[in-house]
C-alpha cells in the first residue's frame, strides 16, 4: 500500500492564483482530514470528511474548498491565494472511529508559498 | 483560544537517559489524546494514544502518563535514543466518535544527544 499521498510536494504561487492541492489513500479509509501547519505551530484542522459526498469545515476553513467524489480522493482548492496561506498542508486519513482508535494516517506533505 | 498546550518547545536530553514530554489541555470533554512524532520533510506517524478512562499506557520504550484532575499529560521515552530526536505532538478528541477530529497541540523538539 502507497498510504497517503500528496501532490505536489511543492508549489509557489502568487497572490490571486487558485491551485489544488490532491491527496489520496489506498487504504480504503472513510474518513479524511486536511490540515495546515504553521512554522512554530501545531497542526489545524481545515476540513474533513466522513465518507463520499460528506465534507464539513474545521477550525480554519475560510479561503479553501473541498469536495470528496470517491472514497480514495480528498482534493484541497485554494481559491484567490493570499500570503496568509503560506503553510505546509498536511492530509490524512483514518479509520471509521466506532472503535475510538481515532490513529490517523498522513500523508507527507505540500509546501506552499504564496508570494 | 489553545486547547492542547505544549509549553516547552524544545527539549535535549543523553542518549540512554528519560525524555519527559509534557502536554496540558483546557477541554474537559476530551477523552482520548495521542502522541505524534515528526521527523522534517515528513508527515506525523503515529505512536501512542491513551483513552481518559486509563491514567497510564506502555508500548515498548514509550509511556504515556494521564492525569484527568490536573488535565496534564506526559509521554516518557525510556531510554531515549537519537533516533527520537523529531517534533513530538500532543492530541486530543473531544469524544466525536463520528468524526475523529483532533486538537494539536504546538509541539515540542526532542534532540538526544549521542
Amino acid at each position: 500500500n502507497a498510504g497517503v499521498t500528496q501532490t505536489p510536494k511543492f508549489r509557489i504561487l502568487k497572490i490571486g492564483q487558485s491551485m489544488t492541492l490532491q491527496c489520496a489513500q489506498d487504504m480504503n479509509h472513510n474518513y479524511m482530514y486536511w490540515y495546515r501547519q504553521d512554522p512554530g505551530m501545531g497542526l489545524k484542522l481545515i476540513y474533513y470528511s466522513v465518507g463520499a459526498g460528506i465534507t464539513d469545515k474545521g477550525e480554519v476553513p475560510n479561503g479553501y474548498n473541498v469536495s470528496r467524489s470517491t472514497t480514495e480522493d480528498f482534493p484541497l482548492r485554494l481559491e484567490l491565494a493570499a500570503p496568509s496561506q503560506t503553510s505546509v498542508y498536511f492530509c490524512a486519513s483514518s479509520y471509521s472511529t466506532l472503535t475510538h482508535k481515532n490513529e490517523q494516517f498522513f500523508g507527507p506533505g505540500t509546501r506552499l508559498t504564496v508570494l | 483560544d489553545q486547547q492542547v498546550k505544549q509549553n516547552s518547545p524544545s527539549l535535549s536530553v543523553q542518549e540512554g537517559r528519560i525524555s519527559i514530554l509534557n502536554c496540558d489541555y483546557t477541554n474537559s470533554m476530551f477523552d482520548y489524546f495521542l502522541w505524534y512524532k515528526k521527523y522534517p520533510a515528513e508527515g506525523p506517524t503515529f505512536l501512542i494514544s491513551i483513552s481518559s478512562i486509563k491514567d497510564k499506557n506502555e508500548d515498548g520504550r514509550f509511556t504515556v502518563f494521564l492525569n484527568k484532575s490536573a488535565k496534564h499529560l506526559s509521554l516518557h521515552i525510556v531510554p531515549s535514543q537519537p533516533g527520537d530526536s523529531a517534533v513530538y505532538f500532543c492530541a486530543a478528541s473531544a469524544g466525536i466518535r463520528n468524526t475523529g477530529k483532533l486538537i494539536f497541540g504546538q509541539g515540542t523538539t526532542l534532540q538526544v544527544k549521542p
